[in-house]
């Protein structure tokens, strides 16, 4: 089992609805959690992390972590063409607090 | 200028040929990482060191070895590299994860490496 597993895609949502990407992980102790965006071409870019049970709201993106279910998500409201890109979820992992694992992304693409 | 630059952007090589990529960065982060990023593969830990006398294995250290020649540099070398080493690499710097700080990874701008 990976560490961090995410849906590749592609997600097509209409521009202006909410789009969900999701992440489960397997690591019951990791720590932090984080959602980076990366265009083609271009280095990921965090957009959001989170360490406690909860939402976490930021503008128009909403990260969710659920320790007990392993999973962490990342709402993106009022979506925007400019939001197309792939998505990367990563974690700090109880064994070695220290890395940072990265899932293998998905690629969302926001429809005119 | 950018934080965190990486030396070269692009580079084709032949199989065989010894290849360094190299890292510096302005943040004054201790911790420095190389990743590797395959198309549906994500991003790949190869190296980490949190400091000038740390260097640490990821995922995927075969066949790449690393020097922490100073706390801003960090270059990594394919002593011999070989077609499936054809690759996106990434550098990055962190600060600790304390203090309310994330830990976020801040990443270079890639060096495409290819291989034939």
């Amino acid at each position: 089992q990976k560490e961090v597993e995410q849906n590749s895609g592609p997600l097509s949502v209409p521009e202006g609805a909410i789009a969900s990407l999701n992440c489960t992980y397997s690591d019951r102790g990791s720590q932090s959690f984080f959602w980076y965006r990366q265009y083609s071409g271009k280095s990921p870019e965090l957009i959001m992390f989170i360490y406690s049970n909860g939402d976490k709201e930021d503008g128009r993106f909403t990260a969710q972590l659920n320790k007990a279910s392993q999973y962490v998500s990342l709402l993106i409201r009022d979506s925007q063409p400019s939001d197309s890109a792939t998505y990367l979820c990563a974690l700090a992992p109880y064994s070695s607090a220290s890395k940072i694992i990265f899932g293998s992304g998905t690629r969302l693409s926001i429809r005119p | 200028d950018a934080d965190v630059t990486q030396t070269p952007r692009n580079r084709i090589t032949k199989t065989g040929k010894r290849i360094m990529l190299e890292c510096s960065q302005t943040k004054g982060h201790d911790r420095m990482y190389w990743y590797r990023q395959d198309p549906g593969l994500g991003l790949r830990l190869i190296y980490y060191s949190f400091d000038v006398k740390d260097i640490n294995k990821g995922e995927i250290s075969d066949g790449y070895s690393v020097s922490r020649q100073a706390q801003a540099k960090f270059s990594l070398s394919l002593e011999s590299a070989i077609p499936n080493q054809t690759a996106l690499y990434f550098c990055a710097t962190s600060a600790p994860r304390d203090r309310g700080r994330s830990g976020e990874l801040f990443f270079g701008e890639g060096s495409r490496l290819t291989v034939l």
